[in-house]
């Protein structure tokens, strides 16, 4: 079955650190998004691309950046850890840009001391 | 600016039927999408609506009025697996998803 995964599940970091958080759908789906959930909050989005070597810019896409080399594989960098960065991470992948439901993958829990 | 609004956090019984509402103002709409989160869990798409009306899936049904920005998911038969908070989400005019805080759903016996 077609699945999207995210590792690691939990991290803990130190401020100041570079961190990659990964994500590979075999969906085979151009569109995969990354969000970050805080409580009070919706999802907000950091970053997306609609296919390979296309990348853009989300709501809160500051201390944050993505690479789309293949078709599978968002990975999600963390420049220089926060402590406002402290969050749940998820990523997720669609078919196609309207009309269609997003896959999520299981989520990153970061905690950043 | 983008804004969803949904209650909460909403309490209902085993059983009982629960409506969630959800209002909207966004730059241009292309859809709203309903997720169901179990807690500590990814979002698991629920239901897709588009055009004005109801749309009915088993025990849930999503409504839809354009015009008043106005959305609700209806939850018949409450089963204990049903406590979860549940996310609407709209697609604006650039396609991107605006997401609200969620409803938490509480089931008692």
């Amino acid at each position: 079955d077609a699945e999207i995964t995210q590792s690691p599940r939990h991290k803990i970091t130190e401020t100041g650190r570079q961190v990659t958080l990964a994500c590979h759908q075999t969906w085979n789906h151009n569109n995969m998004f990354w969000y970050r959930q805080d409580l009070g909050h919706g999802l907000r989005l950091i970053h997306y691309s609609y296919g390979v070597q296309d990348t853009n810019k989300g709501e809160v896409s500051d201390g944050y950046s993505v690479s789309r080399s293949n078709t599978e594989d968002l990975p999600l960098t963390l420049e220089s850890a926060a402590s406002s960065q402290t969050s749940v991470y998820f990523c997720a992948s669609s078919e196609r840009a309207e009309g269609t439901e997003a896959f999520f993958g299981q989520g990153t829990r970061l905690t950043v001391v | 600016g983008q804004n969803i609004d949904q209650p909460t956090e909403m309490t209902a019984t085993e059983g009982a039927i629960v409506q969630i509402n959800c209002t909207y103002q966004t730059s241009g709409f292309n859809g709203l999408f309903w997720y169901q989160q179990h807690a500590g869990e990814a979002p698991t798409f629920l239901s897709y609506n588009v055009l004005d009306g109801l749309e009915e899936k088993g025990r849930f049904s999503s409504f839809l009025s354009r015009s008043k920005g106005y959305s609700y998911l209806l939850l018949k038969e409450l089963q204990m697996k049903d406590s979860a908070s549940y996310l609407c989400a709209v697609m604006d005019s650039n396609y991107q998803l605006i997401w609200g805080a969620g409803t938490k759903l509480i089931i008692k016996p």
